[in-house]
C-alpha cells in the first residue's frame, strides 16, 4: 500500500504558485520523499526528491517539515502545461529491493 | 534527464495472441526495471520488479505465466502478455533506474485486445 496521503484534486490560477501537500506520517529515517507527475496518457515524469532538507530545482521546490511527516511541492509559477496528476512517493534509495508504489495522487488543474 | 523508451506506444491484438513490449534505457545501464499497468482514471499498479540477470519478482495477484518478464541486459527489459484477452487491455508503463539515482519512466504502451 502507498504510504502517502494526498488530496484528490486541487486547482490553481495560471501564474500563481501551486502548493501540493502530502502526508507521510509513517516515513522511516532512510526513506526519501519523491514527487512525480503524470500528464494524460504519458508515463510519469520525475520532478524532485529530498530526504530532510528543502530542495529546489528548475521545475519545483520541495519543502519537508522538520519531523518529516509531511511535505509540500511548490510549482512557483503554474502554467497550463502543469495540469497533471501529481504523485508523492516515499521510498528507500540505494537499495535494489526498493519499490516505487503509487498512491492515488492529486489531480492539479490550472485555470487560465 | 535520462531517457527510457518503450516500444510500441500503441498495439492492437486479437484475443488469444501474445504481445511483447520493450523497455530500453537509452543513456544509462539500468540495474532495476519496474513494470506497471494503469486502467483508466486509476493510479499505476506495480506488476513486477526486474533485476538484470535474475528472475523478476511479481506482485501479489499478478500471474507470472501470463506476464512474462525478461531482463536480459542492463538496457533492455521485455514484458510479454501471453494469450491476451480483452481484460488485459490497459496502459503498460516501465521504469528504469540505476542504483543511487531516481527512476525514469517510459512513455507507456496502450494495449487493446479485440
Amino acid at each position: 500500500d502507498a504510504k502517502t496521503t494526498q488530496p484528490p484534486s486541487m486547482d490553481c490560477a495560471e501564474g500563481r504558485a501551486a502548493n501540493l501537500p502530502c502526508n507521510h506520517s509513517t516515513i522511516s529515517g532512510n526513506e526519501y520523499v519523491y514527487w512525480y507527475r503524470q500528464i494524460h496518457s504519458q508515463g510519469p515524469q520525475y520532478i524532485i526528491h529530498g530526504l530532510k532538507n528543502n530542495e529546489t530545482n528548475e521545475m519545483a521546490s520541495l519543502i519537508i517539515t522538520e519531523d518529516r511527516k509531511s511535505s509540500t511541492l511548490i510549482l512557483p509559477h503554474a502554467t497550463l502545461r502543469d495540469t497533471a496528476v501529481y504523485y508523492c512517493i516515499v521510498r528507500v534509495t540505494y537499495s535494489s529491493a526498493s519499490k516505487i508504489i503509487f498512491g492515488s495522487g492529486t489531480r492539479l488543474s490550472i485555470r487560465p | 534527464g535520462a531517457v527510457v523508451s518503450q516500444h510500441p506506444s500503441r498495439v492492437i491484438c486479437k484475443s488469444g495472441t501474445s504481445v511483447k513490449i520493450e523497455c530500453r534505457s537509452l543513456d544509462f545501464q539500468a540495474t532495476t526495471m519496474f513494470w506497471y499497468r494503469q486502467f483508466p482514471k486509476q493510479s499505476l499498479m506495480l506488476m513486477a520488479t526486474s533485476n538484470e540477470g535474475s528472475k523478476a519478482t511479481y506482485e501479489q495477484g499478478v500471474e507470472k505465466d501470463k506476464f512474462l518478464i525478461n531482463h536480459a541486459s542492463l538496457t533492455l527489459s521485455t514484458l510479454t502478455v501471453t494469450s491476451a484477452h480483452p481484460e488485459d487491455s490497459s496502459f503498460y508503463i516501465c521504469s528504469a533506474e540505476l542504483r543511487n539515482t531516481e527512476a525514469f519512466f517510459g512513455q507507456g504502451t496502450r494495449l487493446t485486445v479485440v
